[in-house]
Parts: C-alpha cells; sequence; structure tokens
C-alpha cells in the first residue's frame, strides 16, 4: 500500500527566508502524481502545486518549488521569500490515475516577522 | 462563485442523532469525493462517486452513507452518530480524466461535526 510521510510536524522561518518541507513516499508504480497542498486557519485545501512522475523536470509555482528525487521517492516543497500569508498546515499527497489521494500528516509552518 | 460548496459548515449534535452533509460542485467534475480530517489533522479518503457510481468505499462503518442524486451532488448521510464521528469532513471533486494531471481535487471548505 502506498504511504506518504512528512517528518517536520513543525517548521518555522522568518519572513523573506526560504524554507523547505520534507515529504517522502513509499509505492511500487511508476507513474503517479504528487501534490502539496495548503491549509490555512480558515480549514480550506489549497492546491499550491502538483508534479508528474513521469516528468523530470522539478515543478516550480510561483515562489513555490519542489525536489523531486523519484528514486529516492522524495518530494520536498520549497517556500521563498516566505510571506506571513504562508502560514498554515501543508499536506503532501499522493495519487496515481484517477484514483484518490493519499496525504501525509501535515507540516505546520509558521511564519515570523 | 463557489466551486465545492458544502452545507452546514458547523454541525453540533447529539449521540444517537441522524445527520446530514451536502455537497454540490459547479465545475462539470465526474467525480466527487469525502474525506474525513480527525482531531490530529489527518485526512483519509472515504467515498469516491464518479458518475453517480460507487467506486471507493474505504472500510467506513456502514452507519455513513453517501448518496449521489446527480453528478454535481455527494451527499454524506450519517446515522446513530458517535463521539468519534467529531471530525472536519471534506468534500471534493475532479474531473477524471485518465493519466491527466488535469485531474485536480479541489476541495469545499469543510463541514466540523461536533457529537456531544
Amino acid at each position: 500500500a502506498q504511504t506518504v510521510t512528512q517528518s517536520q510536524p513543525e517548521m518555522s522561518v522568518q519572513e523573506a527566508e526560504t524554507v523547505t518541507l520534507s515529504c517522502t513516499y513509499d509505492t511500487s508504480e511508476s507513474d503517479y502524481y504528487l501534490f502539496w497542498y495548503k491549509q490555512p486557519p480558515s480549514r480550506q485545501m489549497i492546491l499550491v502545486i502538483r508534479q508528474e512522475a513521469y516528468k523530470q523536470q522539478n515543478a516550480t509555482e510561483n515562489r513555490f518549488s519542489v525536489n523531486f528525487q523519484k528514486a529516492a521517492k522524495s518530494f520536498s516543497l520549497k517556500i521563498s521569500d516566505s510571506q506571513l500569508g504562508d502560514a498554515a498546515m501543508y499536506f503532501c499527497a499522493y495519487r496515481r490515475d484517477t484514483d484518490k489521494l493519499i496525504f501525509g500528516t501535515g507540516t505546520r509552518l509558521q511564519v515570523f516577522p | 462563485d463557489t466551486a465545492v460548496s458544502q452545507t452546514p459548515k458547523y454541525l453540533v449534535t447529539q449521540m444517537g442523532n441522524d445527520k446530514s452533509i451536502k455537497c454540490e460542485q459547479n465545475l462539470g467534475h465526474d467525480t466527487m469525493y469525502w474525506y474525513k480530517q480527525d482531531s490530529k489533522k489527518f485526512l483519509k479518503i472515504m467515498f469516491s462517486y464518479n458518475n453517480k457510481e460507487l467506486i471507493i468505499n474505504e472500510t467506513v462503518p456502514n452507519r455513513f452513507s453517501p448518496k449521489s442524486p446527480d453528478k454535481a451532488h455527494l451527499n454524506l448521510h450519517i446515522n446513530s452518530l458517535e463521539l468519534g464521528d467529531s471530525a472536519v469532513y471534506f468534500c471534493a471533486s475532479s474531473q477524471a480524466m485518465m493519466g491527466s494531471s488535469l485531474n485536480i481535487q479541489y476541495f469545499g471548505a469543510g463541514t466540523r461535526l461536533s457529537v456531544l
């Protein structure tokens, strides 16, 4: 069975600095998709970034980028120029084709001014 | 316009009661999901429907029954509520395109259920 592990329950960063959130997963599949979702205090689940496993190039979305290491089954999220509004729970998720999302346990990110 | 809407946002009820949570999506998606987020923030799939057909049922107690009157709606009925059912329930939807990264799941704002 596929599993997703986020080993950092909490992280903190100062405004304008860079922070990296870790995620590892376990799967025997070769084709799958990986996601980072953000959940602010409002509770809404917001997609931050996605990565197709067949693509070697790391995905980027403005200040958010990933380091996808397929052989190591690692999918970390880098947030550059951190802003106060980035404070939230961040969930790493795995999905194969049209199947369900399998989530990690989340990392709470605090941003200090 | 809200893409995936859930009602109510908050639900407080007594043990033993029966309650429903409604979900509607206006994205034209074929697939809808229910996820449960427990008190430790862990999110887990409960059900998935594709074009009104149940395709995922993750060993959820049969007190939970999803109902999909059409592909834009997926409601969750819970009978004989227990203390352990207290959680946040999220509805999500996606366009089921096989092998496509466009199959992004969009989430509703969640329903916080508190069973007293």
